[in-house]
């Protein structure tokens, strides 16, 4: 049963364009979202987050936006640069709980 | 300020041995979780322990075991190994007790089964 789900495995996209990349989830329960970046070899890294009250948080390049009716959640980064170049996990925050739910991860290519 | 490290970074064991990672936290951060990533099932939740005790357990079998010392330091253990064990194990260290705090994570174990 995947609650969080990433359906593109991979993008790819021009230097300076906008990359968007999606998550669905379909646990009314979660009340954080995440976005993990995950270079070969190392840990994911946090990016952003949001809680399940608000519908858009911002951090310089980097906006999550929520739409909780569809149960949807995405991630823009623009401009895109080729450090961007990585894999990207959803993941979702069950109330109550320190416990993670994560999506299969999106691997992002920004193309010079 | 130390990240989260992770020993041994990687690990060849055979069908039916068993094993222990083990995973230091950063200075400070009391709550220890571990994920398994696998290619197929991606990350999965494996347990989370704060002061020594285990609070939130994943779905996974008995095989799978933790546990916390009183300097936060985890050791995951698991026993009678499978080839389907082969993963990434990772390990996040978090600041909070209660609530929400962003998990560190560190670079992982890379443990192959044969």
């Amino acid at each position: 049963d995947q609650q969080v789900k990433q359906n593109s495995p991979s993008l790819s996209v021009q230097e300076g364009r906008i990359s968007i990349l999606n998550c669905d989830y379909t646990n009314s329960m979660f009340d954080y979202f995440l976005w993990y970046k995950k270079y070969p070899a190392e840990g994911p890294t946090f990016l952003i987050s949001i809680s399940s009250i608000k519908d858009k948080n911002e951090d310089g390049r980097f906006t999550v936006f929520l739409n909780k009716s569809a149960k949807h959640l995405s991630l823009h980064i623009v401009p895109s640069q080729p450090g961007d170049s990585a894999v990207y996990f959803c993941a979702a925050k069950i109330e109550g709980a320190q416990k993670l739910v994560f999506g299969q991860g999106t691997r992002l290519t920004i193309n010079p | 300020k130390a990240g989260v490290t992770q020993t041994p970074r990687y690990l060849i064991k055979t069908r039916g041995q068993q094993v222990t990672l083990s995973c230091s936290p950063i200075s400070g951060h009391r709550s220890v979780s571990w994920y398994q990533q696998t290619p197929g099932q991606g990350l999965q939740f494996l347990f989370e322990y704060f002061s020594e005790t285990q609070r939130n357990k994943g779905n996974f079998p008995g095989r799978f075991s933790g546990r916390q010392f009183s300097n936060s330091r985890s050791e995951m253990n698991v026993s009678t190994l499978e080839l389907g064990d082969s993963a990434l194990y990772l390990c996040a260290s978090s600041l909070v007790g209660t609530g929400w705090g962003e998990q560190y994570f560190g670079p992982g174990t890379r443990l192959t089964v044969t």
